[in-house]
């Protein structure tokens, strides 16, 4: 299982970016980083993954460190509609479709 | 609109009253899975499918059963309900297993057992 460590709870202003970190030091070199969100009870939604490399798309980006043992999803102006569970999680590149576990992630709460 | 459907989205019940939770998907993926979200468990895995008449067992499989006849449904059966399965319950789907897989997950289905 997919073993990281995120803190608990963080807060942000409307607007600013919001960094959120998370560490899997056990993570192989073959696994993504993945990174989902879950607003409220809804089912949680993918954001954004990455292997190596550091990743930006739509919603988010993503730094991963050189020896990969830790990464930052960063939301660059979060808005309130962020305010949200972030999980962070390793699968294996051969089995990413199959099963995914998550810990209790950060709940990020964006202040007005 | 690509989605994931489940029903109920509540539930609740007795125990020992046999229920049924359906999951449908529109995206013709090949995977689909169960998974239950408890406070301090995080999201566990209950059963997947990698295809049609193809199941497996995931991480707390114990009391749970599921079927795939057709490749959009996978639904979810509980023969003897307990109160430990009372729990928030997502069926998610996914294109395939191997390469970058967005698991898209369904709106989840809150089940109490009394």
């Amino acid at each position: 299982d997919a073993k990281t460590t995120q803190p608990p709870s963080m807060d942000c202003a409307e607007g600013r970016a919001a960094n959120l970190p998370c560490n899997h030091s056990t993570i192989s070199g073959n696994e993504y980083v993945y990174w989902y969100r879950q607003i409220h009870s809804q089912g949680p939604q993918y954001i954004i993954h990455g292997l190596k490399n550091n990743e930006t798309n739509e919603m988010a980006s993503l730094i991963i460190t050189e020896d990969r043992k830790s990464s930052t999803l960063i939301l660059p102006h979060a808005t309130l509609r962020d305010t949200a569970v972030y999980y962070c999680t390793y699968v294996a590149v051969e089995t990413s479709g199959s099963r995914l576990t998550f810990g209790e992630g950060t709940q990020l709460t964006v202040n007005p | 609109e690509a989605q994931v459907t489940q029903n109920p989205r509540y539930l609740i019940t007795v125990t020992g009253k046999k229920l049924t939770v359906t999951c449908s998907q529109n995206m013709n993926h090949e995977y689909m899975s169960w998974y239950r979200q408890d406070p301090g468990l995080g999201l566990r895995q209950i059963y997947y499918s990698m295809n049609v008449e193809v199941t497996d067992k995931g991480d707390v499989p114990e009391g749970y059963k599921v079927s795939r006849k057709e490749k959009r449904n996978f639904p979810l059966i509980l023969e003897s309900p307990s109160p430990n399965q009372t729990s928030l319950y997502f069926c998610a789907s996914s294109l395939s297993l191997a390469g970058f897989n967005e698991q898209f997950f369904g709106p989840g289905t809150r089940l109490t057992v009394l």
